[in-house]
């Protein structure tokens, strides 16, 4: 099993400019979340999924969407990025209740 | 909102000796679980311990164990015998609710001299 994987690793990009994150899981999860990770702000939620077809915002959201068509996947979208979206970005998935597994990362620049 | 709080951003610990990095957080909720997750150089978040609010005993696993106080709000990591692996920012964290959202406290970055 590959867990949680995230595509790409790492990007650059211009301002202003979009792109799609995805976000993949083999494990059959019903929940899945995009948290971004700031220095000095820990983890926070952005978008999360409680099954598919299904979306919600979470603590940051503005500037994102997302959208969740198949169960194992979770794209996040940046439709003009901006420089204050330079962050990292993870992926995480879970039953439910308990233990969300994460991805690898994605490290997002925006010049 | 639940909120967790981690008031030390970094601590620093003397090979096998012991270390304990505080933890405290907010909630309304009575049925919640309580996490410790390490984030090495390499970026992986990797879960160390879990606590369900409604277990009175504290969990271990291996080295790590948690000083679990529900009344004062309080969860504490204790990493016992430190190891240069152990060098890592940790983070605490909640979930509760109908959606088992994360909330995060900001981390703590731990180092281990030789």
């Amino acid at each position: 099993n590959a867990g949680v994987t995230q595509t790409p690793k790492f990007r650059v990009l211009k301002t202003g400019q979009s792109m799609t994150l995805l976000c993949a899981q083999d494990m059959n999860h019903e929940y899945m979340y995009w948290y971004r990770q700031d220095p000095g702000m820990g983890l926070r939620l952005i978008h999360y999924s409680v099954g598919e077809g299904t979306t919600a915002k979470g603590e940051v959201p503005d500037g994102y969407n997302v959208s969740r068509l198949k169960k194992q996947n979770f794209l996040l979208g940046l439709e003009s990025a901006a420089p204050s979206q330079t962050s990292v970005y993870f992926c995480a998935s879970s039953w439910g209740g308990d233990e969300q597994f994460f991805g690898p990362g994605t490290r997002l620049t925006v010049l | 909102a639940q909120t967790v709080t981690q008031s030390q951003p970094e601590m620093s610990v003397q090979e096998a000796e012991t270390v304990t990095l505080s933890c405290t957080y907010d909630t309304s909720e009575s049925d919640y679980y309580l996490f410790w997750y390490k984030q090495p150089p390499s970026r992986q978040m990797i879960l160390v311990i879990r606590q369900e609010a409604y277990k009175q005993q504290n969990a271990t696993e291996n080295r790590f164990s948690v000083n679990f106080q529900k009344a004062a709000k309080s969860f504490s990591l204790k990493i016992s015998d430190s190891q240069l692996g152990d060098a890592a920012m940790y983070f605490c964290a909640y979930s509760g609710g109908a959606n088992s959202k994360l909330t995060f406290g900001k981390g703590i970055t731990l180092s281990v001299r030789p």
